[in-house]
């Protein structure tokens, strides 16, 4: 089973707005990660986490901020967002992070807008 | 620093014929993962197929496989026996043996028509 589930499926939320995103996986895997995708671009990474600890943070801003619970879930707080952040939202898992099983596995992502 | 490099924006294929989308990539590192996703309209990122660059053999999943050269860093996915299932963006992506990050091209759209 390589599946990764994520609510909500869209968003739409404003600027003053405080929402969260959120990411779960069944799979085992220690790794998990969020990725930003504009229409028509490919996905950008935003953070890693591994074995619930932040490793990358792709220097993304403050207004979105990550938390890993469990090694099951990973969130993503919103708040204060601007227009320019409208995009898909993904969160992706794999076994280990840089190992060589390190394939990652999407989930079907969150649509968000902000107004 | 990684860049991956897919020179086909959009492709069309007729229903059962075959179809190559082209991706090279430059890197100075010796050990590397090599991946082909699709994302439908649906939107979901899926794995089609994976390549690891020790490996001399090709990839083959079902009707997807690829030609991996890796002295011209090239990495080619064929799929055959095309279906409207496959109609998709495709990425190709790039990965270093130790790193996370995964770097993506920017993008094969695919069409198959009847």
């Amino acid at each position: 089973d390589t599946e990764v589930t994520q609510t909500p499926k869209h968003l739409v939320m404003g600027m003053t707005n405080k929402k969260s995103l959120k990411c779960e996986q069944h799979m085992g895997h220690r790794a998990m990660y969020w990725y930003k995708q504009k229409a028509k671009k490919p996905p950008e990474l935003m953070f890693v986490y591994s074995y619930e600890k932040l490793s990358i943070n792709e220097s993304v801003p403050s207004r979105f901020s990550p938390e890993c619970p469990n090694s099951s879930l990973l969130n993503l707080h919103l708040h204060a967002l601007q227009p320019e952040d409208s995009a898909l939202y993904l969160c992706a898992s794999s076994q280990d992070s840089g190992g060589a099983t390190d394939t990652q596995y999407f989930g079907p992502g969150t649509r968000l807008t902000v107004l | 620093a990684q860049t991956v490099t897919q020179s086909q924006p959009e492709m069309s294929v007729q229903e059962a014929e075959t179809v190559t989308l082209s991706c090279t990539y430059d890197t100075s590192e010796n050990n590397y993962y090599l991946f082909w996703y699709k994302q439908p309209p649906s939107r979901q990122m899926i794995l089609v197929i994976r390549q690891e660059a020790y490996k001399q053999q090709n990839a083959t999943e079902n009707r997807f496989s690829v030609n991996f050269q890796k002295a011209a860093k090239s990495f080619s996915l064929k799929i055959s026996d095309s279906q409207l299932g496959d109609t998709a963006m495709y990425f190709c992506a790039f990965r270093t043996g130790t790193a996370s990050k995964l770097t993506f091209g920017t993008g094969t759209r695919l069409q198959v028509t009847l």
